[in-house]
């Protein structure tokens, strides 16, 4: 009964690839959101969905695309991965806006070698 | 610019002890405030949020203060414990659809 779930926990890949990113809530929630946590822990938003509508997009380079099949999904791709890519992503989830409560899920720690 | 921070990046308490985790914001505007304990390999689990229009709020164990005029949050936790060793996180919310993190403060606790 996971409330935020992410896969893959681990994404170890070459320079130059294409990855995605899977998150899922069953809590309900309309809105969700990507955050990046580089290594000096720093967490900071990159996108926000709103019953499928893209509503946050920090300045994020273009390489990541943001897909939000249902409202209780919302999916990450990344192009051409770099080096600086690496980094630990985050999914949460809240009721309406980010003035709630946002629920994390455990993460998705890539590697760009 | 807008920030928000914390005063220091580690802090070690012993066990039973009170512990106290000071975040400062730098804008007035912000009206929305929550702590986020981070656990090492988990994402950032709710504590406990304050809304503007308070300047106390307590949980179990756990009391949050909200000083406005000099634009201060701090986290109390009382009788420590080894689980709430962690990384804590203050986040503000102005008005936007956005929620600014702080740096992170480190609590260890030893025996």
């Amino acid at each position: 009964d996971t409330a935020v779930s992410q896969t893959p926990k681990y994404l170890v890949t070459q320079m130059g690839n294409d990855k995605s990113i899977k998150c899922e809530q069953n809590l309900g929630h309309d809105t969700m959101y990507w955050y990046k946590q580089d290594s000096k822990k720093f967490l900071k938003i990159m996108f926000s969905y709103n019953n499928k509508e893209l509503i946050i997009n920090e300045t994020v380079p273009n390489r990541f695309s943001p897909k939000s099949p249902d409202k209780a999904h919302l999916n990450l791709h990344i192009n051409s991965l770099e080096l600086g890519d690496s980094a630990v992503y985050f999914c949460a989830s809240s009721p309406g806006t980010s003035r709630e409560t946002q629920y994390f899920g455990p993460g998705t720690r890539l590697l760009v070698l | 610019g807008e920030s928000v921070g914390l005063h220091l990046p580690t802090l070690s308490v012993q066990e039973g002890d009170n512990s106290i985790i000071n975040c400062a914001y730098s804008n007035s505007a912000s009206d929305y405030f929550i702590w986020y304990k981070q656990e090492s390999g988990k994402g950032p689990q709710f504590i406990i949020d304050i809304r503007s229009n308070m300047d106390k709020r307590q949980g179990q164990r756990v009391t949050v203060l909200l000083n406005k005029t000099v634009k201060h949050l701090s986290l109390q936790i009382a009788a420590t414990q080894p689980g709430d060793s962690a990384v804590y996180f203050c986040a503000e919310n102005k008005f936007t659809d956005k929620l600014i993190f702080g740096t992170g403060t480190r609590l260890q606790v030893f025996p």
